[in-house]
């Protein structure tokens, strides 16, 4: 079975500077990685997503990760944040065998923007 | 682009009610759809996977006879809380995927039982 660690639950951080949100992942097999934003009593939206190729993604809103298969991990960036950014961030997990399989979620990680 | 509509956003019921949550893909024939619940502060929890026409494979711990869901259609899948409960209420979100679409979700529904 695959899991998600997020370490953080909280991540407060001064506007304009950078971001580094965690994400360790757990699987027997090879997986896609997502990262998705969740704004307040909204549904999610995808950040990001690593399936193949190069292990530096980059996403929407100035976002970027990079898978670490060594080390387990796919760490979000951001170089300078901005009070829009504050939301919820989670780490996600799918079955490389099968681009249908369901996905699995980290437990989130707030990110606080302090002005 | 593709988009996943969740109805209602929001809805309160008595306890002993039944609550239908629908979710519909507008725009792409959703394959399959997802169901997540999401307690405060916490993560999704898949609750289901359905697949268009056939039974929903629902994920360990979660009630099958509490938690109908149905895809009945390609671009409609229902989740109904039966005899809902005060520990029912919590943030359902939906998700939906096609043959050649990806994943899209739902804006969710907060379902707060009184």
């Amino acid at each position: 079975a695959q899991s998600v660690t997020q370490l953080d639950s909280q991540v407060p951080v001064f506007e304009e500077a950078p971001v580094e949100l965690r994400c360790n992942y757990s699987s027997s097999v090879s997986v896609y990685l997502f990262w998705y934003v969740q704004y307040p009593n909204q549904g999610l939206q995808l950040l990001l997503k690593y399936l193949s190729g190069s292990t530096l993604v980059k996403g929407i809103n100035g976002f970027e990760a990079e898978f670490n298969k060594s080390q387990t991990s796919f760490h979000l960036r951001k170089p300078s944040v901005h009070i829009s950014d504050t939301a919820e961030y989670f780490c996600a997990v799918s079955r490389r065998k099968n681009r249908d399989d369901k996905i699995i979620f980290g437990k989130g990680t707030r990110l606080h923007i302090l002005p | 682009g593709a988009v996943v509509s969740q109805h209602p956003s929001r809805v309160i019921c008595k306890s002993g009610t039944s609550v239908k949550i629908e979710c519909r893909s507008l725009d792409f024939q959703a394959t399959t759809m997802f169901w997540y619940r999401q307690f405060p502060k916490k993560s999704l929890m898949l609750m289901a996977t359905s697949n268009e026409g056939s039974k929903a494979t629902y994920e360990q711990g979660v009630e099958k006879d509490k938690f109908l869901i149905n895809h009945a259609s390609l671009t409609l899948s229902t989740l109904t809380v039966t005899s809902a409960h005060p520990e029912d209420s919590s943030f359902y979100i939906c998700s939906a995927r096609g043959a050649n679409s990806p994943l899209h979700f739902g804006n969710g529904t907060r379902l707060t039982v009184t």
